[in-house]
């Protein structure tokens, strides 16, 4: 079955540093896949999509990459700040599968 | 502009209740979702909407029912409450039909204990 995961529950970094969350997949060859904010007692809320054929993905201070090969994705906040604090969920295709989340932490 | 309403924010049942989650977006979006929440388990979809009047199972439906009222309200049905049901429900909408590259919208949740 299809799977994904998000390589840790936890991620606590410094301000000013840069996060870096990981998402792995098996047995799935979306041609695309999402990433989302959550924060405590609210909805996700949607970040960017990166396609298949598209490397790599940026806004503002987020990056995101896509290796189709390695069956990952990597989502990059620069200069991060403690209102980046939040749960990050990524979303396999059109969100019908997602990770489990990883909670980032950022400590001025 | 509201965006995607659930009602209600909480709700406590007893084993065996029933009740309806309510869930409308004024976005005019063509797609509607139901997920439910758990530590430990992310985001599972249960059931969603490609368009109105359509509906289909997704990750874990037993025990639930939808309803696409209209274009704007989808429903989720607990006719019979368990505990395994204890979660936080989150409705979603997406502007395209069917299941294409859109992100999605969501509400801010129900969070339902059966006790």
């Amino acid at each position: 079955s299809q799977k994904i995961e998000q390589n840790s529950e936890a991620l606590n970094i410094q301000e000013g540093k840069t996060a870096t969350l990981t998402c792995n997949y098996t047995n799935y060859s979306p041609a695309y896949l999402q990433w989302y904010r959550q924060d405590p007692g609210r909805g996700p809320v949607f970040l960017l999509l990166i396609r298949e054929n598209e490397k790599e993905k940026r806004k503002e201070r987020l990056k995101v990459t896509f290796d189709t090969t390695l069956k990952q994705s990597l989502f990059h906040i620069t200069a991060s700040q403690p209102a980046d604090s939040a749960t990050y969920l990524c979303a396999l295709g059109t969100a019908l599968i997602f990770g489990k989340g990883t909670t980032l932490s950022v400590s001025s | 502009n509201a965006g995607v309403t659930q009602t209600p924010k909480f709700q406590v049942l007893k084993t065996g209740q029933s009740m309806t989650l309510q869930c409308a977006q004024d976005m005019n979006h063509n797609s509607m979702y139901w997920y439910r929440q758990d530590p430990g388990m992310g985001l599972r979809l249960i059931y969603y909407s490609a368009s109105e009047g359509t509906t289909d199972k997704g990750e874990v439906p037993n025990g639930y029912n939808v309803s696409r009222l209209n274009k704007r309200e989808f429903s989720l049905r607990l006719e019979s409450a368990a505990p395994s049901q204890t979660s936080v429900y989150f409705c979603a909408s997406s502007e395209a039909g069917g299941f294409t590259n859109e992100k999605l919208f969501f509400g801010s949740g129900t969070q339902l204990s059966v006790l």
